[in-house]
């Protein structure tokens, strides 16, 4: 198993553009969290997945943001119009359910200019 | 406010020496985890406890949960360079299972 893979690495986006994120899980692991990290700051939760279920919300997650996770594998999350205070490291994270032990990706650095 | 309040924020020590990190709260957790994450990189998990008074150990590293479950401190013995690195914990309420973050402990390793 590779772990969690996320992609793409970096962004650089204009403000105003849409992008989305893809994060594949590990492969047995039917949880799956989406977080935002900021400089100085843990990461912050936005939403989870059990299966193809979205469970929970974030306030943080606005109605710009969206997550989807067909089929129950990979998952994406995708940020429209954006703004500069969308500029964070988005985190993926995946988990069996009945634990807290959540297995990180590498994560997407996104720079909206 | 946090519901995970780490210290200290930042910790710039000497190869060798030794080190506290602590993580409070005042709620009671089911469990926490602690994680280390490199610049650029995701976070990457070092130990979870369960049991209050619980300790577990990780080479130099040590782990010890509150009798309460409300705080863990991770102390790390003959500190080296690559333990630099930003130390989060994190602690999930009831049966939610959804880790909540501390801010972490920023900690650089001089050699």
């Amino acid at each position: 198993d590779t772990g969690v893979s996320q992609d793409p690495r970096h962004k650089i986006t204009k403000r105003g553009q849409n992008v989305t994120f893809r994060c594949d899980p590990i492969s047995e692991h039917n949880r799956l969290y989406w977080y935002r990290q900021t400089l100085g700051q843990g990461p912050e939760f936005l939403t989870y997945f059990q299966n193809e279920a979205q469970l929970e919300k974030s306030r943080l997650l606005s109605d710009r943001f969206s997550a989807e996770r067909p089929k129950g594998s990979f998952s994406t999350l995708e940020i429209q119009r954006t703004e500069q205070g969308d500029s964070a490291m988005y985190l993926c994270a995946s988990s069996l359910s009945g634990t807290a032990e959540a297995f990180f990706g590498q994560g997407t650095r996104l720079t909206v200019v | 406010t946090q519901l995970l309040e780490q210290s200290p924020q930042f910790l710039s020590i000497q190869e060798g020496e030794n080190l506290t990190v602590y993580c409070n709260s005042s709620s009671v957790f089911s469990s926490l985890q602690w994680y280390r994450q490199e610049p650029g990189e995701g976070p990457v998990l070092l130990v979870t406890v369960v049991t209050g008074g619980e300790v577990k150990k990780l080479k130099r590293l040590t782990f010890q949960f509150g009798d309460a479950r409300k705080d863990s401190s991770l102390h790390i013995t003959a500190a080296q360079p690559g333990d630099t690195g930003l130390y989060l914990c994190a602690g999930s309420l009831g049966g939610s299972y959804i880790p909540t973050f501390g801010r972490g402990t920023s900690l650089i390793v001089h050699p």
